[in-house]
């Protein structure tokens, strides 16, 4: 079965510091897309970063960026300046190209609390 | 735009019983997708509609879960009869075409007892 793993069930970090969240992928397909996703408490699920394999560059969206290393195939999230309002679970996902679906297959999530 | 609209929030049946989910897109999203998290595992998938027709539901638990999409509108997921490891949350997302990520719902929160 092609995984995801997110090897940190739980991370906290201070205002303002930065934190870096892993994520592994297995994959047997040379073209795929990653994603970072982040829920609130109690909130729906929202997009943070998207990176395409074929990219060697890495995806940055303001204070998040990803750290890609597709031979090691793994795909870490790193919040700068982290804000009280990054508190969240976070979830690592690859696409998968089955059927034409673009059917994504997540990781178990990283829950992360920010401290004042 | 109105993002991924899903109800109920919270359902709570006795096993046996049926639960009808109900998941409106995005105005134009033609592609819709059914999640589900069991309490502790990985978000996983369900299935997946082109507009009204079933793309891959290749993730389906069972044949006790129905799921439509009328029209190509909104889709509801059926579960017959509910066993107690049908609970969950229950995602549907949606997108407009191709691999550039969905918009998710809510969720709905399925607890069967």
């Amino acid at each position: 079965a092609q995984t995801v793993t997110q090897s940190q069930p739980e991370m906290s970090v201070q205002e303002a510091e930065t934190v870096t969240l892993s994520c592994t992928y297995d994959t047997s397909e040379s073209d795929y897309y990653l994603f970072w996703y982040k829920q609130p408490p109690s909130r729906q699920m929202i997009l943070v970063i998207r990176q395409e394999a074929y990219k060697q560059q890495n995806a940055t969206e303001n204070r998040f960026s990803v750290n890609f290393q597709k031979a090691a195939k793994s795909f870490s999230l790193k919040i700068s300046d982290s804000q009280l309002g990054d508190a969240a679970m976070y979830f690592c996902a690859r696409s998968f190209s089955g059927a034409g679906s673009y059917q994504l297959t997540f990781g178990k999530g990283t829950k992360l609390s920010v401290i004042p | 735009e109105a993002g991924v609209t899903q109800f109920p929030s919270h359902s709570v049946i006795e096993k046996g019983q049926t639960v009808t989910l109900r998941c409106d897109p995005i105005s134009g999203h033609d592609n819709l997708y059914w999640y589900r998290r069991v309490m502790g595992k990985e978000i996983k998938f369900l299935l997946h509609f082109v507009k009204e027709s079933k793309q891959d539901e290749s993730g389906m638990p069972n044949n006790r879960f129905l799921a439509e999409r009328t029209g190509g509108t909104y889709s509801t997921l059926k579960v017959q009869p509910a066993e107690l490891e049908d609970s969950g949350v229950y995602f549907c997302a949606s997108s407009r075409s191709g691999n550039y990520g969905y918009t998710f719902g809510s969720g709905t929160r399925l607890t069967v007892v």
